[in-house]
């Protein structure tokens, strides 16, 4: 069975432009979670989805971060424009229900230039 | 405010030798209790957790770790590390995995 999977692996982009990243839960997962790692600092809960709405996005920095999650399978995270302080490594989880194990993809190594 | 602390940003042990990493909280609530691992290149791995019952709670690879409520500590400890235990290892507490998480351990291991 495929664990979580999260695309690309690293970004390279220049300040002001826009980024998009995938994440891929596992197959039947409902619950879909984004977590953001500044460099240096501690990893930080972005929001959760069920299924296809979003369930608490209490974490998301500011407009600049517009989290989708179509039809309830993949979810795309999309920062435009992009800033400096926006790097660092983006985590995807997903689990079956809440306060159950959620399962991390290998994160996004995002750099803004 | 809650928060989690891991005072300790690097350890270094040598092979066979026995490891505690240390986690403090601060939470309004008994919080659930979480110890993930990120070996390089891979994403994060629960360890172990702990939601209620015996204070002491077994994971994989050989970890186990305490609840102290008295302390608001729950240290991660393995009796013998191995080269492959050589990652970085993160506490976190929260509920619904809405986590607060530390800023990370990582772990050296002398040969």
């Amino acid at each position: 069975e495929a664990g979580v999977t999260q695309f690309p692996s690293h970004s390279v982009i220049e300040k002001g432009q826009t980024v998009t990243l995938r994440c891929d839960p596992i197959s039947g997962h409902d619950n879909l979670y984004w977590y953001r790692r500044v460099m240096g600092k501690e990893i930080k809960f972005l929001l959760h989805f069920v299924k296809e709405s979003k369930q608490d996005e209490s974490g998301m920095p500011n407009n600049r971060f517009l989290a989708e999650r179509t039809g309830g399978t993949y979810s795309t995270l999309k920062v435009q424009p992009a800033e400096l302080e926006d790097s660092g490594v983006y985590f995807c989880a997903s689990s079956q229900a809440p306060n159950t194990e959620a399962f991390f993809g290998q994160g996004t190594r995002l750099t803004v230039v | 405010a809650q928060s989690v602390t891991q005072p300790d940003i690097h350890i270094t042990v040598s092979e066979g030798a026995s490891l505690e990493l240390r986690c403090n909280y601060s939470y309004g609530a008994t919080p659930y209790l979480f110890w993930y691992v990120q070996s390089p290149g891979q994403g994060l791995q629960l360890l172990l957790k702990y939601f209620s019952g015996d204070t002491l709670v077994q994971g994989i690879k050989g970890f186990e770790a305490e609840f102290k409520r008295s302390q608001s500590s729950f240290n991660l400890r393995k009796p013998s590390v191995h080269w492959s235990d050589a990652a970085e290892y993160f506490c976190a507490v929260g509920s619904n995995y809405q986590l607060i998480w530390g800023a990370g351990t990582k772990l050296i291991i002398k040969p």
